[in-house]
């Protein structure tokens, strides 16, 4: 089945140590999200990728970083983790954006101590 | 900026009984309104949406109302069952590739 993975689904770090989520795709689709989702909180946008050209939202801090190597793989790396930003990390695709359905992998949890 | 409000945050039912959330958004360009069910564990996942040119759309239990003029758009289930349980997500594309989520509904379905 064409799905959205995420790896790792947990994933514990210290404070300050950077560390990288990973998020595959075998949907064939062009766009690809990466979602912050603080307890009981929505989702919240950090950047996208349309194939290649990388979008970051205004106020996502300069600590996420993101890579799309390939249509299939995204990465999102926090340079130096803080206590707040323990939290779901969903990645997202969509055919084409725009008025589209998004969807969602299972997420990754980051604990950070 | 944009923004979506939902409500109620939590919501109690009996298995059987019907749910409503509701939502309203402040960007009238806002064309596209999906709803998203979040399990336990996973991520969303959406269960119907609805474009601004419809008044209503329906699949099976599940219906969405929208009314552009209030900037109002509601989720109605029918007959809940316990696998319903879950939180619900509305949101609005408030265009680009940008959608904005509301804060989502717990749903409980008392068996």
């Amino acid at each position: 089945d064409a799905m959205v993975i995420q790896n790792p689904r947990y994933q514990v770090t210290q404070f300050g140590k950077p560390v990288t989520l990973s998020c595959s795709q075998t949907l064939n689709h062009n766009v690809m999200y990466w979602y912050q989702q603080k307890s009981s909180q929505a989702p919240k946008l950090l950047f996208h990728y349309y194939d290649k050209d990388f979008n970051n939202e205004a106020d996502t801090p300069d600590n996420f970083q993101s890579r799309r190597p390939n249509t299939s793989f995204c990465f999102l790396d926090i340079r130096s983790p803080g206590l707040g930003d323990a939290a779901m990390y969903l990645c997202a695709t969509a055919p084409n954006g725009g008025e589209e359905t998004q969807y969602f992998g299972p997420g990754t949890r980051l604990l950070v101590l | 900026g944009e923004n979506v409000e939902q409500h109620p945050s939590t919501l109690s039912v009996q298995e059987g009984d019907s749910a409503v959330i509701k939502c309203t958004y402040s960007d009238s360009a806002s064309n596209y309104f999906p709803w998203y069910k979040q399990e336990l564990g996973k991520g969303p996942q959406l269960i119907i949406d609805i474009r601004s040119n419809v008044g209503e759309k329906k699949d099976q239990r599940i219906a969405v109302t929208l009314n552009k003029t209030a900037k109002h758009f509601s989720l109605h289930i029918t007959e809940t069952q316990p696998e319903d349980s879950a939180v619900y997500f509305c949101a609005a594309h408030t265009g680009g590739f940008k959608t904005i989520f509301g804060a989502g509904t717990r749903l409980f379905v008392k068996a």
